[in-house]
C-alpha cells in the first residue's frame, strides 16, 4: 500500500458527460501529480499541483482540469468525455516541490474510466 | 525533451535464472532514473532509483540496476527470477531539477516480465 488513495475505482459514463476522479495524496507529501494509462498512448503526464498550486502540464487536454485543496486532496475533472479518454487515471505524489530534490513519486491504485 | 526507450515488450525468463529488462534513456544534463512495476489491477510500485553515485543501484525484492553514462543505460537486473517477479515494468525518467516543473516522469513503454516455472 503506497498510502496514495483514490476513488472511485471504477467509472463508467457516458460520452458527453463529465465525471470527478479524486485523489488523496501521502500524509506529508505536498506534491501530487495526474498520470493517464492507454493502451495506445502509454503512461503520459498530465498535470502536477504543488501545496495548492499549478506546478507542472503536460499532455493535458482542454476538457480536463485539476486542482488541490488546502487539505491537499486533489480531484481531476473531465469534461465532454469522448470514447478515446477511457483509460486508467492514476494520483501520485512525493514530498519534493522544492528545486533539487529528486524523491521518488508514490502512486495510487488508479480510477478506471470507462467511456460508452 | 527527455525521453524512455524499452526495446522488448516481452520478456521471458525460467525461474531461477537471472533476468535482465532494459531501458535506455535520452535527457539533457544529469538523468534521474526510476523503474517501476506494475501488477495487475494494480498501481505502479517504486522499485529503485538513480540520482547520482555508485553505478549499481539496489532496490526492492532483489532488484538491481546498472546505470551506464556512455551507453544512457539503466537495466534492470535481479539474479534468480521468481515467477511472483511476472509483471509489467516500466522505466522512467526526470531531468535535473533546476526550477519548479521538472519533475514530471517520462515513462518508458513498458515490458511485460513473464517468469516461467
Amino acid at each position: 500500500d503506497s498510502g496514495v488513495t483514490q476513488t472511485p475505482k471504477h467509472l463508467i459514463t457516458a460520452t458527453g458527460q463529465r465525471v470527478t476522479l479524486r485523489c488523496s495524496p501521502r500524509s506529508g507529501d505536498l506534491s501530487v501529480y495526474w498520470y493517464q494509462q492507454s493502451l495506445d498512448q502509454g503512461l503520459q503526464f498530465l498535470i502536477q499541483y504543488y501545496n495548492g498550486e499549478e506546478r507542472a502540464k503536460g499532455n493535458i487536454l482542454e476538457r480536463f482540469s485539476a486542482q488541490q485543496f488546502p487539505d491537499l486532496h486533489s480531484e481531476l475533472n473531465l469534461s465532454s468525455l469522448e470514447l478515446g479518454d477511457s483509460a486508467l487515471y492514476f494520483c501520485a505524489s512525493s514530498v519534493s516541490g522544492t528545486p533539487n530534490s529528486y524523491n521518488e513519486q508514490f502512486f495510487g491504485p488508479g480510477t478506471r474510466l470507462t467511456v460508452l | 525533451a527527455q525521453s524512455v526507450a524499452q526495446p522488448e515488450d516481452q520478456v521471458n525468463v525460467a525461474e531461477g535464472n537471472p533476468l535482465t529488462v532494459k531501458c535506455t534513456y535520452s535527457v539533457s544534463g544529469n538523468p534521474y532514473l526510476f523503474w517501476y512495476v506494475q501488477y495487475p489491477n494494480r498501481g505502479l510500485q517504486f522499485l529503485l532509483k538513480y540520482i547520482t553515485g555508485d553505478n549499481l543501484v539496489k532496490g526492492s525484492y532483489g532488484f538491481e540496476a546498472e546505470f551506464n553514462k556512455s551507453q544512457t543505460s539503466f537495466h534492470l537486473k535481479k539474479p534468480s527470477a521468481l515467477v511472483s517477479d511476472s509483471a509489467l515494468y516500466f522505466c522512467a525518467v526526470r531531468g535535473t531539477i533546476s526550477n519548479f516543473g521538472n519533475e514530471k516522469l517520462t515513462f518508458g513503454t513498458g515490458t511485460r516480465l513473464t517468469i516461467i516455472p
